[in-house]
């Protein structure tokens, strides 16, 4: 168990709907990653938050946003959805904003769209 | 953009035997080197990590090496074991202290036969 907790595991939808994925770091940590994998991508890192500001972007899209809150969980909200956002989203955690962190991952999130 | 190449994408080899993974970075800056396992299903779990102010790290039957120079880092399993069968990513992170995003490779698929 690496501390991290994710909700829900599992999240079955449909095209066009909307959906949160929550994330709460480990306790300390002040960084929350997010990441996406899929089968034909990979693991694709998605954005960086540090005590509550964003600090990193990778290859999100429009529809999805993301924000930290002051307790430090994160939420991912992912809108009109589409039948290639089914993956697992992985939200990650590290103490600070070092570039040579370990991140801890949690148990992710399996979105199924349909 | 920054890219981490990994090879083999799938690996097979017999109990007791030795396994060797190796990735190659794209952006001379990253400085910071995980390696994750990962079971089906389950979250990337970190298993060793190298820093590039060293060329070698040793835990136990697994072993990293970094080459800067050639900008490539390999994963070494010694005396393998069935419960070794798993995902094997490699990743690279070049963040300044802003950040820290890890830019990850395809993945090795690790089989261990009795």
């Amino acid at each position: 168990d690496s501390g991290v907790t994710q909700t829900p595991k599992h999240l079955i939808t449909a095209t066009g709907q909307r959906v949160t994925l929550r994330c709460s770091p480990r306790s300390g940590d002040l960084s929350v990653y997010w990441y996406q994998q899929s089968l034909d991508q990979g693991l694709q890192f998605l954005i960086q938050y540090y005590n509550g500001e964003e600090r990193a972007k990778g290859n999100i899209l429009e529809r999805f946003s993301a924000q930290q809150f002051p307790d430090l969980h994160s939420e991912l909200n992912l809108s009109s959805l589409e039948l290639g956002d089914s993956a697992l989203y992985f939200c990650a955690s590290s103490l600070g904003l070092g570039g040579r962190e370990t991140q801890y991952f949690g148990p992710g999130t399996r979105l199924l769209v349909l | 953009g920054e890219n981490v190449e990994q090879h083999p994408s799938t690996l097979s080899v017999q109990e007791g035997d030795s396994a060797v993974i190796k990735c190659t970075y794209s952006d001379s800056a990253s400085n910071y080197f995980p390696w994750y396992k990962q079971e089906l299903g389950k979250r990337p779990q970190l298993i060793i990590d190298i820093r590039s102010n060293v060329g070698e790290k040793k835990d136990q039957r697994i072993a990293v090496t970094l080459n800067k120079t050639a900008k490539h880092f390999s994963l070494h399993i010694t005396e393998t074991q069935p419960e070794d069968s798993a995902v094997y990513f490699c990743a690279s992170s070049s963040g300044p202290g802003g950040y820290n995003k890890l830019i990850f490779g395809a993945g090795t698929r690790l089989a261990v036969h009795p």
